[in-house]
């Protein structure tokens, strides 16, 4: 089955990058795209960026131009978002997803990973 | 960029009764449009995408129709597991935006 699973929570000192990684299985990687969204607590969904995990061409949303990066391992199946410079803001869930297009809604999502920006 | 407006903000809504939550985009974006459902402490499910399409597995008494800029999600008879926040998306330009959410209580 389909399966996205996600590194661990993280809690990280404002200024710090984070980076957080998500592993696909149960359908052919380089099929797909990856997805990264963000959920700030009690808040809604924010879209950050998508990755082509077969050639690793990536497109964010202009608010984290600069300081996101994401890139893929296809023997690992893995998938990787680093953000930088991070402030209290950042404090979310991060999911990773699977949809079938650059610009296209995600069937599958994995569990989130909790980043608190704490001094 | 688009911007998606949910409405209303929460719907408080007896088991059996009909649901109804709209969205509002702030120019075209066709039928390039999804509804999600997410639940406390778990990731969004899709349950629309095409504007109309239930996603697999979805109940058929989830449906969506609209095009352009005005969206509707309606659910036919509200069970007791359709609490949550509903979602809705549009992939139509770039950057894909979501609205800001409408809370259903039971």
């Amino acid at each position: 089955q389909v399966q996205l699973v996600q590194s661990g929570a993280e809690v990280e000192k404002p200024g710090a990058s984070v980076k957080l990684s998500c592993k696909a299985s149960g359908f052919t990687f380089s099929n797909y795209y990856i997805h990264w969204v963000r959920q700030a607590p009690g808040q809604g969904l924010e879209w950050m960026g998508v990755i082509t995990p077969s050639t690793g061409d990536t497109g964010f949303a202009q608010k984290f131009q600069g300081r996101v990066s994401m890139t893929s391992n296809s023997s690992a199946t893995t998938v990787y978002m680093e953000l930088s410079s991070l402030r209290s803001e950042d404090t979310a869930i991060y999911y990773c997803s699977r949809a079938w297009g650059r610009l296209s809604p995600s069937e599958f999502w994995g569990h989130g990973t909790l980043v608190t920006v704490s001094s | 960029e688009i911007v998606m407006t949910q409405s209303p903000g929460a719907v408080s809504v007896s088991p059996g009764e009909r649901a109804t939550l709209s969205c509002r985009a702030s120019r075209s974006v066709g039928t390039n449009f999804a509804w999600f459902q997410q639940k406390p402490g778990l990731a969004p499910r899709l349950l629309i995408y095409g504007a109309s399409t239930r996603a697999t597995g979805v109940p058929a008494r989830f449906s969506g129709s609209g095009s352009g800029t005005e969206f509707t999600l309606t659910i036919s008879s509200l069970q007791s597991e359709d609490f949550g926040v509903y979602f809705c998306q549009q992939y139509h330009n770039w950057p894909t935006t979501f609205g800001q959410g409408t809370k259903v209580e039971i």
